[in-house]
């Protein structure tokens, strides 16, 4: 059974700071990976999606790269907004799962707070 | 593209009645829809998947009687919390999938029942 973990569970940073988030999955057979933003009461946004055939993926201020070997990922924030503030999850799809009926395993997620 | 929208995005009931929640893919034909289930500081908990004109399939230790989903079309699915109790009280989301695609979620019903 696919279990997928977040460190650190909270996360208090100065505005203008670089961060990184972690994501460890047990089962290294995925189709890809996924990072999402919650915001408080809101839906999931997604942020970045990582095949597994890919080592990382970059939008704007944020990169994620993806260890499908050793089971991890990160998302790394640069210069940090207090815009930023919000749950940041990461998800697995598993692998050999074509088509659109699959199931993702969610992380906990990182609650990020950026101090103006 | 790939919007997906719930409604209501929050609802509060009494003990005991039925609460209906929409999930519709409003520019895109959705072959597999999915619930979750997020109690406050946890993660989403998938609570069944449906397919379009097929029975949904739930996840283990999800009642179907009490959690009913209807996959009518395309575009629409459907849940409804058949005698609700507090312990219902959750926030819910939808995602839709085309066939080929990554899920795309909605923004969520804040379901509290009284």
């Amino acid at each position: 059974k696919q279990e997928v973990t977040q460190i650190p569970a909270a996360l208090s940073v100065p505005e203008g700071e670089n961060l990184v988030l972690n994501c460890s999955f047990t089962d290294s057979a995925i189709y890809n990976l996924q990072w999402f933003r919650q915001d408080p009461g809101k839906g999931l946004t997604s942020l970045l999606l990582i095949q597994s055939s890919q080592r990382e993926q970059t939008s704007g201020r944020l990169n994620a790269s993806l260890d499908k070997s050793s089971g991890r990922s990160t998302l790394y924030i640069a210069a940090s907004q207090p815009g930023d503030s919000a749950t940041y999850l990461c998800a697995v799809r598993p692998g050999a799962s074509g088509g659109s009926n699959y199931k993702l395993t969610f992380g906990k997620g990182t609650l990020l707070t950026v101090n103006p | 593209g790939a919007v997906v929208s719930q409604h209501p995005s929050w609802v509060i009931c009494k003990s005991g009645t039925s609460v209906k929640i929409e999930c519709r893919s409003l520019d895109f034909q959705a072959t597999t829809m999915f619930w979750y289930r997020q109690f406050p500081k946890q993660s989403l908990m998938l609570m069944a998947t449906s397919n379009e004109g097929s029975k949904a399939t739930y996840e283990q230790g999800v009642e179907k009687d009490k959690f009913l989903i209807n996959h009518a079309s395309l575009t629409l699915s459907t849940l409804t919390v058949t005698s609700a109790h507090p312990e219902d009280s959750s926030f819910y989301i939808c995602s839709a999938s085309p066939y080929y695609n990554e899920q795309f979620f909605g923004p969520g019903t804040r379901l509290t029942v009284l």
